[in-house]
């Protein structure tokens, strides 16, 4: 079945240091890969998205790479800073014939100052 | 411009019981869908409503029922509550298929 598999499940970075979340989807015929930042007691806030006509896309200090062939996708993120301390999801979307988001289990995201 | 918003944002009901969460959509989106995140966990696509009817269905029990009205607001109904239900429920929005899908705070639920 469709499923969504992210890595690693805990990172932890000094203050300006880069941070990479990978994820590995299964169903190929995936079109849409959002990102959502999760903060303690709130709900999923969108932080990048890509689709599967780009290979990269980037916006300030984050970004994110497609690799359709290999069905993964991955989030950058550069210069972190302590308040990206956050769990980060990956998911992935059929945008012509689904109605759901498979998200990836989570990166829980340390930034260390 | 609103976002996502949910009601309430915290509740606790007893084992048995039922639970009505409510959510509006973002402005100008006319799609809603309902998840569940358990703690720790990613969330998990309960189902979707478009035009008032259920499009599309994940995995749970018919114990979780929904509905979406002419303004596009949507209630999540969870009836005969087990323990296992504890947890955020998570209500997100799109326009159309295929447009970017914001979430709103969710409403936690604790049941005892």
């Amino acid at each position: 079945g469709e499923n969504v598999e992210q890595h690693p499940s805990t990172l932890s970075v000094q203050e300006g240091d880069s941070a990479v979340i990978k994820c590995t989807y299964s169903d190929s015929a995936s079109n849409y890969f959002p990102w959502y930042k999760q903060e303690l007691g709130k709900g999923p806030q969108l932080i990048i998205d890509i689709r599967s006509n780009v290979g990269e896309k980037k916006d300030q200090r984050i970004a994110v790479t497609l690799n359709k062939t290999a069905k993964h996708f991955s989030l950058h993120i550069t210069e972190t800073q302590p308040e990206d301390s956050a769990v980060y999801f990956c998911a992935a979307f059929r945008m012509d014939s689904s109605y759901k988001l498979i998200f990836g289990s989570g990166t829980r995201l340390l930034v260390r100052p | 411009d609103a976002g996502v918003t949910q009601s309430p944002t915290h509740l606790i009901k007893t084992r048995g019981q039922q639970v009505t969460l409510r959510c509006s959509p973002k402005s100008g989106h006319d799609t809603v869908s309902w998840y569940q995140q358990a703690l720790g966990q990613g969330p998990q696509f309960i189902f979707q409503y478009y035009e008032e009817e259920e499009r599309q269905r994940g995995n749970f029990p018919d114990r979780f029922s929904g509905h979406q009205f002419p303004n596009y607001s949507s209630e999540l109904n969870v009836n005969a509550l087990l323990l296992g239900d504890s947890a955020l429920y998570l209500c997100a929005s799109s326009s159309g298929q295929g447009n970017t899908i914001y979430f709103g705070e969710g409403s936690w639920l604790t049941v005892v």
